[in-house]
């Protein structure tokens, strides 16, 4: 157990939905990674949070935005799903701003049908 | 645009046997290179890095060489396991990008 918490495991949903995944972070970790693994695109760094504030972006689309909260857990936004957002959504926490040790959670499998 | 990639998508060795999970990337820029295992329905899992100034780093049963002048990382693995059975990822680490993952190698494990 990697003491990161990502929910729901499983969501299936309709094209041109909107869904919140939700990431809590292992205990006292400051960032929070959002990554998309895929078959043909592998694992893809979306975006990092650290202590509240956006740090670093990666290959997100402009339809899916995150935030992390004060009390440091993170949500990842997806919206006007299309059928090509079917992934593994994995979140990440660390300690450090920058850190190549990162943590992380079993993911939300996603299905856009 | 930079990428991380692995030479192999499968790895098929005895059990007992050495493991060498090869990969090559282009961004000679990056501060440190990782490897990250995965099992399956599990999420990666941080095996051991090494820094770009070094050229030879050992962990418990896993060494990773780095050769900066042909740009190949590779992770060896000592009397593999049953449990060493996953997809092996390498990537590079530039800081403020976060992690660039390659695509993976699938090490199976012969009885």
């Amino acid at each position: 157990d990697s003491g990161v918490t990502q929910t729901p495991k499983h969501l299936i949903t309709a094209t041109g939905q909107r869904v919140t995944l939700r990431c809590s972070p292992r205990s006292g970790d400051l960032s929070v990674y959002w990554y998309q693994q895929s078959l043909d695109q592998g694992l893809q760094f979306l975006i990092q949070y650290y202590n509240g504030e956006e740090r670093a972006k990666g290959n997100i689309l402009e339809r899916f935005s995150a935030q992390q909260f004060p009390d440091l857990h993170s949500e990842l936004n997806l919206s006007s799903l299309e059928l090509g957002d079917s992934a593994l959504y994995f979140c990440a926490s660390s300690g450090q701003v920058y850190n190549t040790e990162a943590f992380f959670g079993q993911g939300t499998r996603l299905t856009v049908v | 645009g930079e990428s991380v990639g692995l030479h192999l998508p499968t790895l098929s060795v005895q059990e007992g046997d050495n493991s060498i999970i090869n990969c090559a990337y282009s961004n000679s820029a990056s501060d440190y290179f990782i490897w990250y295992k995965q099992e399956s329905g599990k999420g990666p899992q941080f095996i051991i890095d090494i820094r770009s100034n070094m050229d030879k780093r050992q962990g418990q049963r896993v060494t990773v060489l780095l050769n900066k002048t042909v740009k190949h990382l590779s992770l060896q693995i000592a009397a593999t396991q049953p449990g060493d059975s996953a997809v092996y990822f390498c990537a590079e680490y530039g800081g403020a990008d976060g992690l660039t993952f390659g695509k993976g190698t699938h090490l199976i494990i012969q009885p």
